[in-house]
């Protein structure tokens, strides 16, 4: 299991870029890297996926070194309405065992006015 | 047009009750997954189910149980239940072959006394 690490929180000021690592040092060739977004009382919410290099969409971009062992999720002009859970997640392509889908505890990012 | 819907959204109840949580989704998903979350944030999945396969995560009691009449629904029984049971339980489903990607459900705050 590609088992992840993330900080548990972090805090930033409105307008800022906020970038958030998330270690997966056992990441298996045909496993991906995703990100989900949760708010308080609703369920996380699909963010962005990549495999390798960068990821780009309208919310956000991923960073993923040649290694693969990390990677980095950038939110770019942070608003208060950013505030919120961020889970990193490792999945293998097309599945795989269900314990694989376990989240972790996340990173609490909290925006300050 | 909710995508992922469960109902009840809180249920209370006291220890040793049988109880059941409904999710329905109008996405046209083939897989559909339950989640647990405990108080400290950690997102575990419980089951991943299609019409042709369910995974269990083996760590889940078996007093828990899912059953789905049909494609659009994955409901979740819980037999006997317990203290440790306390939790918020997400529904999610997801396209084919992309595992990657899951939309859930609102919750449903489980509080057994």
């Amino acid at each position: 299991l590609a088992k992840t690490t993330q900080p548990i929180s972090m805090d930033s000021y409105e307008g800022q870029e906020v970038n958030i690592t998330c270690s997966h040092n056992n990441i298996a060739t045909n496993d991906y890297i995703t990100w989900y977004q949760q708010f308080p009382s609703q369920g996380p919410r699909f963010i962005i996926q990549g495999y390798k290099t960068k990821v780009t969409n309208e919310v956000a971009s991923l960073f993923i070194p040649a290694d693969r062992k990390s990677s980095t999720l950038s939110l770019p002009r942070v608003s208060l309405s950013d505030t919120a859970v961020y889970y990193c997640l490792v999945v293998p392509y097309g599945g795989g065992s269900a314990r694989q889908l376990t989240f972790g505890s996340g990173t609490q990012l909290t925006v300050l006015p | 047009d909710t995508a992922v819907s469960q109902t009840p959204k809180y249920l209370v109840t006291q220890m040793g009750n049988d109880k059941s949580i409904k999710c329905e989704q109008n996405l046209g998903h083939d897989t559909m997954y339950w989640y647990k979350q405990d108080s400290k944030k950690f997102l575990k999945i419980m089951f991943s189910y299609n019409n042709k396969e369910l995974i269990i995560n083996e760590t889940v009691p078996n007093r828990f149980s899912p059953k789905s009449p049909d494609k659009a629904h994955l409901n979740l029984h819980i037999n006997s239940l317990e203290l440790g049971d306390s939790a918020v339980y997400f529904c999610a489903s997801s396209p084919p072959g992309e595992t990657y990607e899951q939309y859930f459900g609102p919750g449903t705050r489980l509080t057994v006394t």
